[in-house]
């Protein structure tokens, strides 16, 4: 199936946890991202990638981290998550840069208590 | 001032309404203008792109770029309840990674 596939659907977790959000595409997509999307604040990039083994700062990047070891796939980690970043994440891909459509995943719903 | 303003809503309308949906933004240097639909839960889905001024048209659909005043529009004609989501534009620039998406609008389109 073509497309971005999310992993885990939704987590509860006790702050101070580490968590890692997955991401997979198959599209063969050269940029990822992720996005977390709060009521009132809609979309705010927190990492991106223009290419495997390169990362950069988005928006909101302070208590994330993110890796980029191949083309598919781009994790996000919460070294020591905090109840701030109880969010909707979404991840998504793009053939290039912002002259390229971006297709987003289904998301991430993560509750940290 | 945030770089790209939607009012958030809802906005509430009959079947079969015209629809227009709202954003202004801030940065000349935008190029690329974007409108995604989200439905409760799921993940936005590109509904149209749009480079420069002008129009766009596609089915019921038809976006709206008007560079000199830093608007843009999408006009939903012969809405429908299966059109009830949020709405949320997205503006772009050459030589970037990044969108910046406006807040949303949520429409709720009644039979």
């Amino acid at each position: 199936i073509a497309g971005i596939t999310q992993a885990p659907t939704s987590q509860i977790l006790a702050a101070g946890r580490r968590m890692t959000l997955r991401c997979t595409q198959d599209m063969r997509h050269n940029a990822m991202y992720w996005y977390r999307q709060d009521l009132g604040l809609g979309l705010r990039l927190i990492h991106y990638s223009n290419t495997a083994g390169t990362t950069g700062k988005g928006e909101v990047p302070d208590g994330y981290s993110v890796s980029r070891a191949n083309t598919d796939d781009f994790p996000l980690t919460l070294a020591s998550a905090v109840p701030s970043q109880t969010s909707v994440y979404f991840c998504a891909s793009s053939v290039g840069g912002a002259t390229d459509t971006q297709y987003f995943g289904p998301g991430t719903r993560l509750t940290v208590l | 001032q945030k770089e790209v303003e939607q009012d958030p809503g809802p906005l509430s309308v009959p079947e079969g309404a015209i629809v227009s949906l709202n954003c202004t933004y801030s940065n000349s240097a935008f190029q690329y203008f974007m409108w995604y639909r989200q439905y409760s839960r799921k993940g936005p889905e590109l509904l149209m792109y749009t480079y420069s001024s002008g129009n766009k048209e596609d089915g019921r659909f038809t976006a709206q770029v008007d560079k000199s005043s830093k608007y843009i529009s999408l006009f939903i004609r012969d809405s429908q309840p299966s059109d009830s989501a949020t709405y949320l534009c997205a503006v772009g620039a050459s030589g970037t990674y990044k969108y910046i998406f406006g807040t949303g609008t949520r429409l709720k389109v009644l039979a």
